[in-house]
């Protein structure tokens, strides 16, 4: 099993260009997450979905968006990438158990002039 | 939604000393605690969880207790070795959901 893996891995964009994380699981997990992390801020949440075809909100939702049209593929998008959106993405994944482990993606660095 | 805060941002400790870090949170809902670490360059991965049924587990070296009635739960290593060096989260589960993180800790162990 590959377990949880994102494309790209690294990627820069121009202020204003757009672009789709791809998140990938081969675990039949239910739900699935979209995090950022900047320095000394953590792992902040920006979307996640608890199954095929629905999403929520994080803590950080602005100026991204997301689908899971599939149940293991959860993409992130950027419309018009801004440079407060260079960050380390990373995607989790866990089963439907309240205390199932969650599993990471390898992360994707994305930088924005 | 949940707050999580998470202290000290930074920890030195000797090779063979103990490590204590502690996280508060908001949401008295909240029944599921894990940890994780964060090597340089690589993702997260669980080292422990607790649930909020319980008051303490241990894991070799590692251990967390959580006290909910203050709202607070801690991760303790003991003996460190220099391979414990890495960046340490914990995380409280909003709503049976979705994990939220705190800001992290940035464990040095000198040998």
């Amino acid at each position: 099993n590959a377990g949880v893996t994102q494309t790209p891995k690294f990627r820069v964009l121009k202020t204003g260009q757009s672009m789709t994380l791809l998140c990938a699981q081969d675990m039949n997990h239910e739900y699935m997450y979209w995090y950022r992390q900047d320095p000394g801020m953590g792992l902040r949440l920006i979307h996640y979905s608890v199954g095929e075809g629905t999403t929520a909100k994080g803590e950080v939702p602005d100026g991204y968006n997301v689908s899971r049209l599939k149940k293991q593929n959860f993409l992130l998008g950027l419309e018009s990438a801004a440079p407060s959106q260079t960050s380390v993405y990373f995607c989790a994944s866990r089963g439907l158990a309240r205390f199932n482990e969650q599993f990471f993606g390898p992360g994707t660095r994305l930088t924005v002039l | 939604g949940e707050n999580v805060e998470q202290h000290p941002s930074t920890l030195s400790v000797q090779e063979g000393d103990s490590a204590v870090i502690k996280c508060t949170y908001s949401d008295s809902a909240s029944n599921y605690f894990p940890w994780y670490k964060q090597e340089l360059g690589k993702r997260p991965q669980l080292i422990i969880d607790i649930r909020s049924n319980v008051g303490e587990k241990k894991d070799q070296r590692i251990a967390v207790t959580l006290n909910k009635t203050a709202k607070h739960f801690s991760l303790h290593i003991t003996e460190t070795q220099p391979e414990d060096s890495a960046v340490y989260f914990c995380a409280v589960n909003q709503a049976g959901t979705a994990l939220i993180f705190g800001k992290g800790t940035t464990l040095s162990v000198s040998s």
